[in-house]
């Protein structure tokens, strides 16, 4: 079953401390990325990755890190978390987003933070 | 002025109703329209998918862009209880940036 498996689903964490949220798809889909979800705001992405070793920041990539080591997982890290970190975040999964192409999309199940 | 807006609702409409859900955006570089479906406490899945201008139709769900005026549309004909979500439109350049709206909130009343 096509899936984007996302770990922990929920994490209330304290200030400072690092913390590290795991993706991992199993698709062979090139394109991976990190949304955060928070009300009236809708979903602004925060990192993505077109491959291995190829990473970008989107919209808000403040206080965030991530790695594409191997073309399956796409860890968010969060160095030093703070309470404006506390939101819902999704990673997806998407084969190609290019003319003519199906295209599949995949999220995760959504991960919890909440940042004390 | 944000890049795309979307109306956040909340819409509610009978069963068998047509509905019609919209996006402006700003950015002229945006190539790739998508519209996404999502649950309560699930995350987004993909709905339909257009690049440049046009029209494309799935079943009860038909995408409009319009890029001349920078809008797109998800029409949802014969509305089911099912169809009950918050729907995102996103959108992205050529670099793979995708941004999403704000979501609308529909409502199916049987």
């Amino acid at each position: 079953e096509a899936q984007v498996t996302q770990n922990p689903r929920y994490l209330i964490t304290v200030t400072g401390k690092k913390l590290t949220v795991t993706c991992s798809q199993n698709m062979n889909h090139e394109y991976m990325s990190w949304y955060r979800q928070d009300p009236g705001l809708g979903l602004r992405q925060i990192y993505y990755s077109m491959n291995v070793e190829v990473t970008d920041k989107g919209d808000v990539p403040e206080g965030y890190k991530v790695s594409r080591k191997e073309k399956r997982n796409f860890p968010l890290i969060l160095e030093s978390p703070s309470p404006n970190q506390t939101s819902l975040y999704f990673c997806a999964s998407i084969l190609s987003l290019s003319e003519g192409r199906v295209s599949e999309a995949f999220f995760g199940q959504g991960t919890r933070l909440t940042v004390v | 002025q944000k890049e795309v807006e979307q109306d956040p609702g909340p819409l509610s409409v009978p069963e068998g109703a047509i509905v019609s859900l919209n996006c402006t955006y700003s950015n002229s570089a945006f190539q790739y329209f998508m519209w996404y479906r999502q649950y309560s406490r699930k995350g987004p899945e993909l709905l339909m998918y257009t690049y440049s201008s046009g029209n494309k139709e799935d079943g009860r769900f038909t995408a409009q862009v319009d890029k001349s005026s920078k809008y797109i549309s998800l029409f949802i004909r014969d509305s089911q209880p099912s169809d009950s979500a918050t729907y995102l439109c996103a959108m992205k350049t050529s670099y793979d940036k995708v941004i999403f709206g704000p979501g609308t909130s529909l409502s199916v009343i049987p």
